[in-house]
């Protein structure tokens, strides 16, 4: 079946390592997306990108870097930069059409920092 | 600018009781709207969504209705499960080539036996 694979679902961090969130979609999208949720809070955006080798900062994308070098590939770092980087992060993906069909997204990472 | 308002949570229900979560946004042209449903732990799945007025989207006996004349996609279900208590979210697309949906802040729904 077609869909986002988020990997790890937990992960812990010391303060001051950089550490890389995995995110995979086997459903050939062209535009692949990072969000952040905080307890009870929205979604926000951190980067996105529409095409390999091209991306673009969102709303919060201080502290955090992304590469896209695959099409299915989209992974995040969350650097030493990132003063509270305790969250749930979410991975999404939506075809090349723009997203009138939505997005799919994936289970989520839930960081937190030790 | 484009935006989406939600109504604040959590939204606390008895099991068989009817369901009504507002939404509205204020978009220029014509968006697409969604509604989107969290369960505790997990990422989020389109429920449902239309993409012109007058539209009604539905699944698993949610439903709402795009309202052009008075900008809302207010969720309705006809009775409530225990098992539907979730954060939902509401959405726009304001643009069919732009790749960025506005997501509105997310409602927590808490259905009661």
């Amino acid at each position: 079946d077609g869909g986002i694979t988020q990997s790890p679902k937990y992960l812990f961090r010391k303060e001051g390592q950089n550490v890389t969130l995995s995110c995979e979609q086997n459903l050939n999208h062209d535009a692949m997306y990072w969000y952040r949720q905080d307890p009870g809070q929205g979604l926000r955006l951190i980067y996105y990108s529409q095409i390999v080798n091209d991306f673009q900062k969102g709303d919060i994308a201080e502290g955090y870097s992304v590469s896209r070098e695959k099409k299915e590939s989209f992974p995040l770092t969350v650097t030493s930069a990132q003063k509270n980087p305790t969250a749930f992060y979410l991975c999404a993906s939506s075809p090349g059409q723009g997203v009138v069909y939505g997005y799919t997204f994936g289970s989520g990472t839930r960081l937190t920092v030790v | 600018g484009d935006s989406v308002t939600q109504m604040e949570g959590p939204v606390t229900l008895s099991e068989e009781a009817f369901l009504t979560i507002n939404c509205t946004y204020t978009a220029t042209g014509y968006p697409s709207l969604f509604w989107y449903v969290q369960y505790p732990g997990e990422g989020l799945q389109l429920l449902l969504k239309a993409t012109k007025a007058d539209d009604k989207g539905s699944n698993k006996g949610f439903e709402a209705t795009y309202r052009k004349e008075t900008t809302s996609f207010h969720l309705e279900k006809g009775s409530v499960q225990v098992s539907d208590s979730a954060v939902y979210f509401c959405a726009l697309s304001f643009s069919p080539s732009n790749y960025q949906l506005i997501w509105g802040a997310g409602t927590k729904l808490i259905i009661k036996p």
